[in-house]
């Protein structure tokens, strides 16, 4: 069955960087758009950044546009999502998504169980 | 951007009883072209990632019990759970993907009572 796991997250101070993965298995990783969604303690889902099937298309949401990149490795079945410049409300669980069909839909069918980060001095 | 917002934010129900979740979109999220609403609905239990239920508005998910149903057109919809069930309490969000960003609702806590 699918099966995303993501990793990388972790205490880091205002300004560094850090970087999360997402592992996937159990579907054919290189016909599916995948996402990054962040979580805050105590309130909604944000996407955060979207990736097609090929890596060829990338959007992400204002907040993080210049500081974050989406990128993918169809070849290892790997989603990453490299963070720079990071600040105190980039804090959340950070969740991989599986777009529900080839082309980007904004539809999240799959969805991995989170990476915490936490931006503190 | 399409605001979504839901009501009310928590509700008690009891067990057996029905549930009803409400969802309203700034602007309408069915397309012209193939005449169906882009919203989905999620289930996010204490500790877990959210869970995909209703697409399409009212399509089911793959193993979802038939006791959730979703409904509405346009702006707004509802979500509906016909007979609350313990393992039904968790938090429930609407979320638009006529177009991006793809935002999510507030949520709704739904509690036994």
């Amino acid at each position: 069955q699918v099966h995303l796991v993501e990793s990388g997250g972790g205490v880091v101070q205002p300004g560094r960087s850090l970087r999360l993965a997402c592992a996937a298995s159990g579907f054919t990783f290189s016909n599916h758009g995948m996402h990054w969604v962040r979580q805050a303690p105590g309130k909604r889902p944000e996407r955060v950044a979207v990736i097609s099937y090929d890596g060829n298309n990338k959007d992400y949401t204002d907040s993080v546009k210049g500081r974050f990149t989406i990128s993918r490795d169809n070849s290892k079945n790997t989603l990453y999502l490299q963070m720079n410049s990071l600040r105190a409300e980039d804090t959340a669980v950070y969740y991989c998504a599986r777009d529900q069909i080839r082309v980007i839909l904004g539809l999240f069918d799959y969805w991995g169980r989170g990476t915490l980060v936490t931006v503190s001095s | 951007d399409i605001v979504m917002t839901q009501s009310p934010d928590s509700l008690a129900v009891s067990l057996g009883e029905r549930a009803t979740i409400n969802c309203k979109s700034s602007q309408s999220v069915l397309h012209s072209s193939n005449n169906k609403n882009y919203l989905a609905w999620y289930q996010q239990k204490p500790g877990q990632p959210p869970r995909l239920l209703i697409f399409w508005a009212s399509t089911r998910e793959s193993g979802v019990p038939d006791r959730f149903s979703g409904s509405g057109s346009g702006t707004d919809f509802t979500l509906t759970i016909s007979s609350l069930q313990a393992g039904d309490v968790a938090v429930y969000y609407c979320q638009q993907y006529y177009s991006s960003p793809w935002r999510f609702g507030q949520g709704t806590k739904v509690e036994i009572k």
